[in-house]
């Protein structure tokens, strides 16, 4: 596609369940990140992916937080027994690999609320 | 990555440039300055980056000062539609390393 797509925008979760979030990158792109991003305050870095392989994963916040890239494409972003404090937009950026300066592209996001 | 200082918030008249600046003065000579922005329900946007040199493209200009300690993102008629969040990152040119934003700086363009 054009962009980077996230789906669902909007996902309203009871505290204890299981939530997916899904992103998919721009056709080509390499490098696949997801940030979180509390109501007044900048993204902050979860993870990141190069093609199926997740180079870093050094902000997820916790055990329950999960994501993958199976195939280097569409990726998910799993959060298991949600609770209050994971209410946040979720963003998903992507990047072609090149050398020198790359530029992030990111999708609109999913906003979740846990209640 | 090196630290950067904004304002947290800013106005500026419809029509008129809006210059707002950041501060990075521990920035390191591999790293480029990048300018997002970020309007409200959106996702952050690129606008520019540089390294050492002045940059222009379609949305503003970039004026890094010669000792790269600080910058300042130009955007010349400003419009109602440029009321967003704009973040000032300073990065290393390797496309594992992320981005990593800080609070920005609220934009307010008023008619």
């Amino acid at each position: 596609g054009a962009g980077v797509s996230q789906s669902p925008r909007y996902k309203v979760a009871k505290r204890g369940q299981d939530v997916a979030l899904r992103c998919d990158p721009i056709s080509g792109h390499v490098s696949l990140f997801w940030y979180q991003q509390a109501l007044g305050q900048g993204p902050e870095f979860l993870t990141y992916f190069q093609n199926e392989a997740q180079l870093d994963k050094s902000g997820l916040p916790s055990d329950r937080f999960f994501a993958e890239r199976p195939e280097g494409s569409v990726s998910t972003l799993k959060i298991q027994r949600t609770q209050q404090e994971d209410s946040a937009v979720y963003l998903c950026a992507s990047s072609l690999a090149l050398s020198g300066a790359n530029v992030l592209t990111f999708g609109a996001g999913s906003r979740l609320t846990v209640l | 990555d090196a630290k950067t200082t904004q304002p947290t918030s800013m106005d500026c008249a419809e029509g008129r440039a809006a210059n707002l600046p950041c501060n990075h003065s521990t920035i390191s000579g591999n790293e480029y300055v990048y300018w997002y922005r970020q309007i409200h329900s959106q996702g952050p946007q690129y606008i520019i980056h540089g390294l050492k040199n002045n940059e222009t493209n379609e949305m503003a200009s970039l004026i890094i000062t010669e000792d790269r300690k600080s910058s300042t993102l130009i955007l010349p008629h400003a419009t109602l539609r440029d009321t967003a969040v704009y973040y000032c990152i300073v990065r290393v040119a390797n496309y594992g390393q992320n981005f990593v934003f800080g609070p920005g700086t609220r934009l307010s363009v008023l008619p």
